[in-house]
């Protein structure tokens, strides 16, 4: 099975900072990562898929990059409204599998 | 509008069964994949298994092998996740899922919280 592990695990950014989240596979898997969203008591929110292929509806602050094992996770101005937790997930093959998740907290 | 609409919370006693429901509208059913993910208090997600509405075929994470059961009823329109000898690890929010774009899920339902305790 792929493992994938995010880092860092929690982060403290101020409004307006740029953030970058990493995402790595234990194993290859092309450009099939997608990133998520996800705010308490709510379910996630695809932001990106195909490793660099923003959602509609997403705003363009947020990018994503890579292939092969290593990604990154883009937010080019932290706005208030993206204090959140982000996951990426691999869906190369099964098990289909997530990162344990980034809490981004306000600084 | 695509919606995924899930049962309510459930709780239930050590060594029972659960299972949640998630009903589709706004796309054809049998097109994609219907996934489930479970997400225990203050944790992260993980990937359960998935059913194919086209034909019933299923793939489960070798965590739940053995204890759930996914389905699709074509006929409502809905799928079904059963997890039967429950424990108190099984506490979590259980979420339906499916995707447009492979196997990234563009859209969930609303979550169901199910609680084990004796």
């Amino acid at each position: 099975a792929i493992r994938m592990t995010q880092s860092p695990s929690s982060l403290s950014a101020s409004t307006g900072d740029r953030v970058t989240i990493t995402c790595r596979a234990s194993q290859g898997i092309s450009s099939y990562l997608a990133w998520y969203q996800q705010k308490p008591g709510k379910a996630p929110k695809l932001l990106i898929y195909a490793a660099s292929t923003l959602q509609s509806g997403v705003p363009s602050r947020f990018s994503g990059s890579g292939s092969g094992t290593d990604f990154t996770l883009t937010i080019s101005c932290l706005q208030s409204e993206d204090f959140a937790t982000y996951y990426c997930q691999q869906y190369y093959s099964y098990p289909l599998a997530f990162g344990q998740g980034t809490k981004v907290e306000i600084k | 509008e695509v919606q995924l609409v899930q049962s309510g919370a459930e709780v239930k006693k050590p060594g029972a069964t659960v299972k949640i429901s998630c009903k589709v509208s706004g796309y054809t059913f049998t097109d994609y994949y219907m996934h489930w993910v479970q997400q225990a208090p203050g944790k992260g997600l993980e990937w359960m298994g998935l059913v194919d509405p086209e034909d019933g075929e299923t793939i489960y994470a070798e965590k739940f092998q053995g204890r759930v059961t996914i389905t699709a009823d074509t006929s409502t329109d809905t799928a079904y996740m059963e997890l039967s000898s429950l424990r108190s690890e099984d506490t979590a929010v259980y979420y339906c899922a499916t995707g447009f774009y492979g196997n990234a899920f563009d859209i969930w339902g609303q979550g169901t919280m199910v609680t084990v305790s004796s």
